[in-house]
């Protein structure tokens, strides 16, 4: 099975923060990375898929980067709706484990 | 506009049984395979089971393995997943998520509400 780990499990940021988030996966997946958002309480939504394409409707604020085994989403200007916690997911074969997840919140 | 509606969670007693449902609409269901992705309570995601379009491919995560069953109804719009021999561990909100699987990209594209499934005596 393929294992995702996520660095930093948590982080504090202010708005206008440009954040980063570290996804890596424990072979190579290619390209096939796909990063989630959820609020509480809320179901997850998607990002990016494709390490680096934004889902129709995702602000441009919001990029991926990276393949094989090392990904990065990043977030360029910190807005309030943008407080929640994210979680990459490899797609590139079964089980299609998803990562721990980072939680940014409001410093 | 692309809806999944599961249904069908509640409280159950270890070792009982629940079916779960997903009602879709707004795309061609029979289309699309389906997956089912749990979340118990504070944790993270975890995949569960995928079922093909036509049912003929079926796989499960090791620790659903031989007590689940996914299954899809392509007329009704409608996907299943039967739990039975239900665990502590299985309690957490069961999502019914349609996944996109073409010209080399494979994603998570929608996701249902959820429905939460709570094993406890």
């Amino acid at each position: 099975d393929i294992q995702m780990t996520q660095s930093p499990s948590s982080l504090s940021a202010s708005v206008g923060d440009r954040v980063t988030i570290t996804c890596r996966a424990s072979q190579s997946i290619s390209n096939y990375l796909n990063w989630f958002q959820q609020k509480p309480g809320k179901a997850p939504k998607l990002l990016i898929y494709a390490a680096s394409t934004l889902q129709t409707g995702v602000p441009s604020r919001f990029s991926g980067s990276g393949s094989g085994t090392d990904f990065t989403l990043t977030i360029s200007s910190l807005q309030p709706e943008d407080f929640a916690t994210y979680s990459c997911q490899q797609s590139y074969g079964i089980p299609f484990n998803f990562g721990p997840g980072t939680t940014v919140d409001i410093k | 506009e692309v809806q999944l509606v599961e249904s069908g969670g509640g409280l159950v007693q270890p070792g009982g049984s629940l079916r779960l449902s997903c009602a879709a609409s707004g795309f061609t269901f029979s289309s699309y395979s389906m997956n089912w992705v749990r979340q118990a309570p504070g944790k993270g995601l975890e995949w569960v089971s995928y079922i093909s379009t036509g049912s003929t491919t079926v796989y499960y995560a090791d620790s659903v393995k031989g007590r689940f069953t996914i299954s899809r109804d392509n007329a009704k719009n409608s996907l299943y997943l039967q739990m039975n021999s239900l665990r502590d561990e299985d309690t957490a909100v069961y999502y019914c998520v349609c996944y996109y699987d073409s010209s080399g990209l494979r994603y998570f594209q929608h996701w249902g509400q959820g429905t939460l499934v709570t094993v406890s005596s």
